[in-house]
């Protein structure tokens, strides 16, 4: 079965540059969240997506944007980056217009901001 | 706001046996999802387990089950037959309705090691 996919894998930035990460959803799948995961750390969420428009919002900085696009990849923005930035970034996809309540998970992406 | 508490950062087992990882969560709602999430090495995030509070019957996944007491907030993840394979840091996750936003809440993780 198709899975969400991420891209890039791996990232290396230095500070004060900017980063984009990609996500594609699992086909039919019209919800992606993005989510942050710091070392040693539970994921935290960031921002989500339905159907193109922003539905929900957390711990994500002003430095850092978001969208969906029509074929519902998303991609996240990050500008001005900071050592603390260095995390792996998940992005999950769900079905909410199939009441599929459960996200499914990318591989990550690994961001290393030097 | 919702919180969940995974109270053990480490569990060990022995092939073949038995363990219990220990999840808590606090919220107001009355309906929500919770899930078990498995994060191998690889740090692939994997769906172990699912329910649904309105399901009074606790879920069941092959070697996975769940012991789900919506009044004292609990939800108990229990690997029978443990593998080499099981170990990994699993998750505890909480879930709202979409109404509620829609994200996942995690605990802070439990690092299961299987000693063969």
């Amino acid at each position: 079965a198709a899975g969400v996919i991420q891209s890039p894998r791996h990232l290396i930035k230095e500070k004060r540059e900017t980063a984009t990460l990609k996500c594609y959803p699992i086909p039919r799948h019209d919800t992606v969240y993005w989510y942050q995961q710091g070392p040693g750390q539970d994921p935290q969420f960031l921002i989500s997506f339905y159907e193109k428009m922003q539905s929900d919002k957390g711990s994500i900085p002003d430095r850092f944007s978001a969208q969906q696009f029509s074929d519902y990849h998303s991609e996240l923005n990050m500008s001005s980056l900071e050592l603390g930035d260095s995390a792996l970034y998940f992005c999950a996809s769900s079905n909410l217009a199939g009441l599929q309540e459960t996200q499914y998970f990318g591989p990550g992406t690994r961001l290393l901001v030097l | 706001a919702q919180t969940v508490t995974q109270s053990q950062p480490e569990m060990s087992v022995q092939e073949a046996e038995t363990v219990t990882l220990s999840c808590t969560y606090d919220t107001s709602e009355s309906d929500y999802y919770l899930f078990w999430y498995k994060q191998p090495p690889s740090r692939q995030m994997i769906l172990v387990i699912r329910q649904e509070a309105y399901k009074q019957q606790n879920a069941t996944e092959n070697r996975f089950s769940v012991n789900f007491q919506k009044a004292a907030k609990s939800f108990s993840l229990k690997i029978s037959d443990s593998q080499l394979g099981d170990a990994a840091m699993y998750f505890c996750a909480y879930r709202g309705t979409y109404n509620q936003g829609g994200k996942l809440i995690f605990g802070q993780g439990t690092e299961l090691s299987v000693k063969p």
